[in-house]
């Protein structure tokens, strides 16, 4: 099994639907992450968890919410999706010293 | 103006060429130094890792980071096709573990 899960793969959703993106890890990592990938812009910081009662905004926030159900499982939601945050998601888990990301194979998700 | 800047190529490069990626950044405070690898369709993978300047080695691959100028280069010697990816810099000060990632660079090696 992959160290970091993250479900589903691909999804397209309609505007104004809410949709839930799920990440699991076996890491054992407390810091979990959820990036955004768009083309010419590189990865971008949505929201970061580094324990399950310590969830932060990232840079681009605004649209979307987390839930850091245990250590283990950190999903993210867009609670009325919209055209502009199609892209590909990733998940992504650290441990306490700066030795580098494992991520998730991403999510690719279409709203249409 | 972004916290790192790379050039997002495309770069094509025949098979044995050497590889050479930067990007220069702003933030003074940013002491661990990374570049990622990204297949297609797949997350990205930790490919070096360097704390602060200096240069550091692993097979085919060297990464250098010049603090002074805010810049870091990844060097692939021996250049294989199998090293086609999209190649990301990231960066993070020493209290703050969140990484800041360049665009990414896209190579193509060419058999």
């Amino acid at each position: 099994d992959a160290d970091v899960t993250q479900t589903p793969r691909n999804r397209i959703t309609k505007t104004g639907k809410r949709i839930m993106l799920e990440c699991s890890q076996t890491k054992g990592h407390d810091r979990m992450y959820w990036y955004r990938q768009d083309p010419g812009l590189g990865l971008r910081l949505i929201y970061y968890s580094f324990d399950v009662k310590d969830i932060n905004k990232g840079e681009i926030s605004d649209g979307y919410s987390v839930s850091r159900q245990a250590q283990a499982k950190f999903s993210l939601s867009l609670e009325s999706a919209i055209p502009n945050q199609t892209a590909l998601y990733f998940c992504a888990t650290s441990d306490p010293g700066m030795s580098g990301y494992t991520f998730g194979s991403g999510t690719r998700l279409t709203v249409v | 103006q972004k916290e790192v800047e790379q050039d997002p190529g495309p770069l094509s490069v025949p098979e044995g060429a050497i590889v050479s990626l930067n990007c220069t950044y702003s933030n003074s405070a940013f002491q661990y130094f990374m570049w990622y690898r990204q297949y297609s369709r797949k997350g990205p993978e930790l490919l070096m890792y360097t704390y602060s300047s200096g240069n550091k080695e692993d097979g085919r691959f060297t990464a250098q980071v010049d603090k002074s100028s805010k810049y870091i280069s990844l060097f692939i010697r021996d250049s294989q096709p199998s090293d086609s990816a999209t190649y990301l810099c990231a960066m993070s000060g020493s209290n703050d573990y969140k990484l800041s990632f360049g665009a990414g660079t896209t190579v193509t090696v060419r058999a």
